[in-house]
């Protein structure tokens, strides 16, 4: 089955523990991308990736680090959590970076 | 700075009535403009696409409207169910930048039976 898989689906943890959402597609897709989901602010780029190696920051990369060392895999991490990380993150992909990316389940943070 | 601006933010419809969700946008490199539906607790998935040389296209129930010289372009669901019931994103892709898709703030609609 094609999809977008994200781990962990719900993750609760303690402010500066370092932390990594792992995301991995299995459509052979170039384009991968993280969001945030906040109430009222919609879906919020993070960074976004066009191929192995190629990364580019969204419109809130603060406090977050990607990497893409293989097509398949866009880990998200988090060196030192704050609760305004808080959210609701998703993993993304595309094959053509037209025609919509593919979403994951989703994965709930919680930083205390 | 809001690139992609939606409203109404929730909507509230009777079944078999019509559901209707605006989007603005203001920067016209902007060239792909998908909408999407998303479930409680599931990831948005792609409902319909338009790109700015249509001003409509119809799949079934669903309508996207475009009207490129207001820059706005809008969601039209006939004989809204309650199945319908769901958070719709509009979003808007510059295919020239690559990767970059922007959302709008997101409707919450109901259908009542």
């Amino acid at each position: 089955e094609a999809q977008v898989t994200q781990n962990p689906r719900y993750l609760i943890t303690v402010t500066g523990k370092k932390l990594t959402v792992t995301c991995s597609q299995n459509m052979n897709h170039e384009y991968m991308s993280w969001y945030r989901q906040d109430p009222g602010l919609g879906l919020r780029q993070i960074y976004y990736s066009m191929n192995v190696e190629v990364t580019d920051k969204g419109d809130v990369p603060e406090g977050y680090k990607v990497s893409r060392k293989e097509k398949r895999n866009f880990p998200l991490i988090l060196e030192s959590p704050s609760p305004n990380q808080t959210s609701l993150y998703f993993c993304a992909s595309s094959y053509t970076g037209v025609g919509g990316y593919t979403f994951g389940s989703g994965t709930r943070l919680t930083v205390v | 700075q809001q690139q992609v601006k939606q409203s109404p933010q929730s909507l509230i419809v009777q079944k078999g009535g019509i559901s209707i969700i605006n989007c603005a946008y203001e920067n016209t490199a902007f060239d792909y403009f998908p909408w999407y539906q998303q479930f409680p607790g599931k990831g948005p998935a792609l409902l319909i696409a338009i790109r700015p040389d249509v001003s409509e296209k119809k799949e079934g129930r669903f309508t996207i409207s475009f009207n490129k010289s207001a820059k706005q372009f809008s969601l039209h669901i006939m004989d809204s169910q309650p199945g319908d019931s769901a958070t719709y994103f509009c979003a808007a892709w510059r295919s020239s930048n690559t990767g970059k898709l922007i959302f709008g703030q997101g409707t919450t609609l109901q259908v009542k039976p």
